[in-house]
């Protein structure tokens, strides 16, 4: 059964305090692993698309990479407007159905 | 912002009524989907829509029915509402096509039932 698992569960950092998100997960054939970001009461904006390993991608203080087994977004330098719940989700199938891990909330302190 | 509307935003219900929660897309977007949001569980598929007419269930879809009459509107429908779908639902959508392959998510709704 395919499965998003993410750590920790939630993060505090001081503000230039530089950390890593990690999203494992097991699915029978990789389609694409997502990450978004999700602000309280809000819904998910896309950050990132992921389809296969070695694979990186950036947008400014954030950075996602992708292994066979594990996602990792990592935050540089981060600023309090970083903070927010961050999702993981692996394609499961056809029709692009996702499932999503239950998200690492991200605080940061200036 | 793909456009996505979801209405109402909020909505407290009693146990047993039928409650139907609308989105609606000014993308013409084909697929659309319907996900709940709980503590601890994240975002959970409960059905999806991959054009007029053509719908399909996901992992929750048990007390839930949906329904896509054209292509900008979703409709789900909670038969007879039970405590247990207190939750926040959010509709999603997303085209063919697109380089990143990701869905568009409406704001939500919150819904409680008591």
């Amino acid at each position: 059964e395919d499965q998003v698992t993410q750590s920790p569960e939630a993060l505090r950092l001081q503000e230039g305090e530089s950390s890593s998100l990690n999203c494992s997960y097991t699915v029978s054939g990789l389609r694409g692993l997502f990450w978004y970001r999700q602000d309280p009461g809000k819904g998910p904006e896309f950050l990132f698309t992921l389809y296969s390993a070695g694979e990186e991608k950036e947008k400014e203080r954030l950075k996602a990479t992708l292994t066979k087994k594990e996602s990792f977004l990592h935050i540089t330098a981060p600023k309090p407007e970083d903070s927010a719940t961050y999702l993981c989700a692996v394609q499961d199938g056809g029709y692009n159905k996702l499932i999503f891990g239950a998200g690492t909330r991200l605080a940061v302190h200036p | 912002d793909a456009g996505i509307t979801q209405s109402p935003r909020h909505k407290v219900t009693e146990t047993g009524t039928p409650v139907t929660l609308r989105c609606h897309q000014t993308e013409n977007h084909r697929y659309m989907y319907w996900y709940r949001q709980d503590p601890g569980h994240g975002l959970r598929l409960i059905h999806y829509s991959y054009g007029v007419k053509d719908t399909d269930k996901g992992e929750v879809s048990d007390g839930y029915s949906v329904s896509r009459s054209k292509t900008e509107d979703f409709l789900l429908t909670l038969e007879s509402a039970t405590s247990s779908q207190t939750s926040v639902y959010f509709c999603a959508t997303r085209s063919m096509g697109i380089s990143n392959n990701e869905q568009f998510f409406g704001p939500g709704t919150r819904l409680t039932v008591l």
